[in-house]
């Protein structure tokens, strides 16, 4: 079965620091890996997704993730923070694999807050 | 272009009332998912429409939840009669077919469902 770990529910980082958002994944299957974002009173966001190509992926806003199979891990990452991204970010997988194509794994959810 | 549409935003009601949730797909996407998330846990997915016709609802919690599309356009979620743990915040994605079902999923802005 799949499943989806983010530790920390909750990061605070400063404006103009580093941003790490960690995710950990099981699947019995190589997968989909997909970073989302939920701004207040918005839908999800696609920030970014593994599919099987270069590991190193990135996204819109300057965020980047890595996937590392041997870690079963796809962290989240931005060299410098920005007020404008605080917000909660969502790590799902997906199996990718037939009917269940579009069914989505996610995790608990990170909220990120940036101070001044 | 418009993207996925939900409403109501917010509904608040009484333990055993009936509630109906509706989300509007982009036009033209055959694919339309249901996602709920419990406060403080994870989306989960509930069901997968292709068209009208249920692809997946292995995610539904019981048989109090109702969900259709008629003529694979826009799609309904009924709870009937509603109870307290029902809270939380309905999701609905949709998509096209073929690589873009995990491609480009989109999401809507959710429906905020309050059970007293």
């Amino acid at each position: 079965a799949q499943s989806v770990t983010q530790l920390g529910s909750h990061v605070s980082v400063s404006e103009g620091a580093l941003v790490l958002l960690r995710c950990n994944y099981s699947s019995s299957v190589p997968p989909y890996l997909f970073w989302y974002v939920q701004y207040p009173n918005q839908g999800l966001q696609l920030l970014l997704k593994y599919t099987s190509a270069a590991t190193l992926v990135k996204g819109i806003n300057g965020f980047e993730a890595e996937f590392k199979k041997s870690e079963t891990s796809f962290h989240l990452t931005k060299p410098s923070a920005h007020m404008s991204d605080a917000a909660e970010y969502f790590c799902a997988v997906s199996e990718g694999r037939g009917s269940t194509l579009g069914r989505l794994y996610f995790g608990r959810g990170t909220q990120l807050t940036v101070w001044p | 272009e418009a993207g996925v549409t939900q409403f109501p935003s917010h509904s608040v009601i009484e333990k055993g009332q009936t509630v109906t949730l509706r989300c509007d797909p982009i036009s033209g996407h055959d694919n339309l998912y249901w996602y709920r998330r419990v406060m403080g846990k994870e989306i989960k997915f509930l069901l997968h429409f292709v068209k009208e016709s249920k692809q997946d609802e292995s995610g539904m919690p019981n048989n109090r939840f109702l969900a259709e599309r008629t003529g694979g356009t826009y799609s309904t979620l009924k709870v009937q009669p509603a109870e307290l743990e029902d809270s939380g915040v309905y999701f609905c994605a949709s998509s096209q077919g073929g690589q873009d079902v995990i491609e480009k999923l989109f999401f809507g802005s959710g429906t905020q469902l309050s059970v007293l």
